[in-house]
């Protein structure tokens, strides 16, 4: 089974500022496998990015994934307040299991 | 618009039965796996069970392999998540959620509490 580790825990900033959030596999994942979601309290998670890289729909673009291989980046420019939440990554490269991150917190400073 | 309605949950003794629903409209249900992620209260996100599209195949994590059971019924746009022999430690929010690109889950449920007392 593929263990994803997430990192920081928990991201201070300031609206304005640049989150950058980390996800490391175990093992490779295939790039087409890796998501990204965001969640925030009583609410569900809601999609992000899928395949790496690719925005699902609605997501503005201040969101961007990037990585290959065991390592995969959420980048969120200029944060708005609606951002801070909590984000999760997800593999499935394994399917038909899917595992996922610890989750990063990223709050207000 | 997509939509995900899940129920069912509720409160039960531990070694009992819970069923839970969800109702999906708004897609085309049987061209799409469906899943069950759950969430302990304070915790991460697990995924639980998947039954694909025609309900021909399915997978379960292995803290619910031989206790659970995932199936849909593609008629009614319904997908089920039986839970037998339940156990404090899965007591959580059971979300559905529709399988889409890369086998990400593009829209989830608003989530149904399981909690099982001990």
């Amino acid at each position: 089974e593929i263990v994803l580790t997430q990192s920081p825990g928990t991201l201070s900033l300031s609206p304005g500022e640049r989150a950058t959030l980390s996800c490391r596999a175990s093992q490779s994942v295939t790039n087409k496998y890796l998501a990204w979601y965001q969640q925030k309290p009583g609410q569900a998670p809601r999609l992000l990015i899928y395949g790496a890289s690719n925005r699902a729909t609605g997501i503005p673009d201040r969101f961007s994934g990037s990585g290959s291989g065991t390592d995969f980046t959420l980048t969120i420019n200029r944060l708005e307040p609606e951002d801070f939440a909590v984000y999760y990554c997800q593999q499935s490269g394994t399917s038909p299991s899917f595992t996922f991150g610890p989750g990063t917190t990223v709050d207000i400073k | 618009e997509v939509q995900l309605l899940e129920s069912g949950g509720g409160l039960v003794q531990s070694g009992g039965s819970l069923r839970l629903s969800c109702a999906a409209s708004g897609f085309t249900f049987s061209n799409y796996a469906m899943s069950w992620v759950r969430q302990a209260p304070g915790k991460g996100l697990e995924w639980v069970s998947t039954i694909s599209g025609y309900g021909h195949s399915t997978y379960y994590a292995d803290s619910v392999r031989g206790r659970f059971t995932i199936s849909r019924d593609n008629s009614k746009n319904t997908l089920c998540l039986q839970m037998s022999s339940l156990r404090a430690d899965d007591t959580a929010v059971y979300y559905c959620a529709k399988e889409g690109r890369e086998e990400a889950f593009d829209y989830w449920g608003q989530g149904t509490q399981v909690t099982v007392s001990s």
